[in-house]
Parts: structure tokens; sequence; C-alpha cells
């Protein structure tokens, strides 16, 4: 069974804390995403890597930035939370295909800043 | 910015009924599109994909697109109550899958 593992299910972080998300794939996708998503705006992707040690912005990257040092793993970093970083993030995975291939997501993180 | 639009509902439908629920996109280059479900505090799941003009159907499901229209829909039949949920439809933007906002689906017993 294909698996996107996030080692946090809830958060609770405090202003100008440093905040690390992981995220696992046992399925060897080449993509990963982190997106967030609040109520009423969807899905905004964060950031999206394409191979090791490569990354590009999404939508809405400031304040975030993204470490893949391993294939399988792909961590979201707050430098410094805010309140409004108060959020459902979630991380996804999907194959280098271009034209086909779903994304498969973890179960979320849900992280409150305070 | 390449969009994806949906209505955000609710669209409420009794049980037993066909629910329809429409996305149009903005990037003619995309190939791919995907609609998924999400229940409220999960993470989404994928109902169908679709990748060539016309109908697909899986079960009570059936996706449509219409490229020239840049038009995807999803087509409930015999709608359940535990069909409830927000519906996601997204299109494949280069690497990327760029999501609608959704459409809350309530199907009432």
């Amino acid at each position: 069974d294909v698996k996107v593992t996030q080692s946090s299910r809830y958060l609770v972080k405090r202003t100008g804390e440093k905040v690390f998300l992981e995220c696992v794939q046992d399925m060897d996708h080449e993509n990963m995403f982190w997106y967030r998503q609040d109520p009423g705006l969807g899905l905004r992707l964060i950031y999206f890597s394409y191979d090791v040690k490569m990354k590009e912005k999404g939508d809405i990257p400031e304040g975030y930035s993204v470490s893949r040092e391993k294939k399988e793993r792909f961590s979201l970093i707050l430098e410094s939370a805010s309140t409004n970083q108060t959020s459902m993030y979630l991380c996804a995975s999907r194959v280098r295909d271009r034209y086909t291939g779903e994304l498969f997501f973890g179960e979320g993180s849900r992280l409150t800043v305070l | 910015q390449k969009e994806v639009e949906q209505n955000s509902g609710p669209l409420s439908v009794p049980e037993g009924a066909i629910a329809s629920l429409n996305c149009t996109y903005s990037d003619r280059g995309s190939q791919s599109f995907f609609w998924y479900r999400q229940y409220s505090g999960k993470s989404p799941e994928l109902i169908m994909s679709i990748y060539s003009n016309g109908d697909k159907e899986d079960g009570r499901f059936t996706a449509q697109l219409n490229k020239a229209s840049q038009y995807v829909s999803l087509l409930i039949r015999d709608s359940q109550p535990s069909d409830s949920a927000t519906y996601l439809c997204a299109a494949d933007s280069s690497y990327k899958l760029i999501f609608g906002s959704g459409t809350r689906l309530l199907v009432r017993p």
C-alpha cells in the first residue's frame, strides 16, 4: 500500500519559533509537494521538488523554505512562525510523468501558531 | 496565474439523485484532470482521473472532459449520504496540479 507519511498531525507553536514539518514517501516518486489549505481558499502550492536537492517556488513561498536531501523525504521549514501561518499543511508526491499520475497525499499536519 | 474554478456550493441533493459537479480551467496546456473527495478534517483522496475528451465511468462516478470549452465535470449517480464531502477539481500544469477551491456536496437522507 502506497504511503505518504507526515511526521506530526497536530502542532502548536509560538510566534517566532522555527517549525519543521517532515514528509516521507515510500513510492520512489520523483516529485514532492507542500500545499497549505485554508477554508475558502482551497489548496495552495507552497513549494515543490522534482528531484533531490531541487526545489521550485509555488504560489505562496513567502515565509517558508524546503529541504530535499533524499528522494523519499521533503521537509517544510517555517523559519519564524507567524499567526497567519496557522493552517492545514498537506504533503504530496507524484511520479515524474507530466501527463499522468495522481497526487498521493499525506494525512496532513494541522499547525496552530499562537 | 493558472486557475481552476469551481462553485463553492453547497450543492444539496436528495439521496438517490444525480449530483453534478462542474469545473473550468484556464491553462490550455493542461493534459490531465483529477477529481478528489475530501471529508472534513481528512486529506484528499482520488475519485477519478481523465485525460481524453469525452466520458469516463467508474461505478457510480462519471467524469466528463471538454478541452475545447476547458470544462470538466463529475456526475455521481445514486447519491448516498456518505458522498457528502468537498469535491476538489485539479488540472495538471507542468509538474504541478492546480486545485479549485472545491464544491461542498450535501446528500439529504
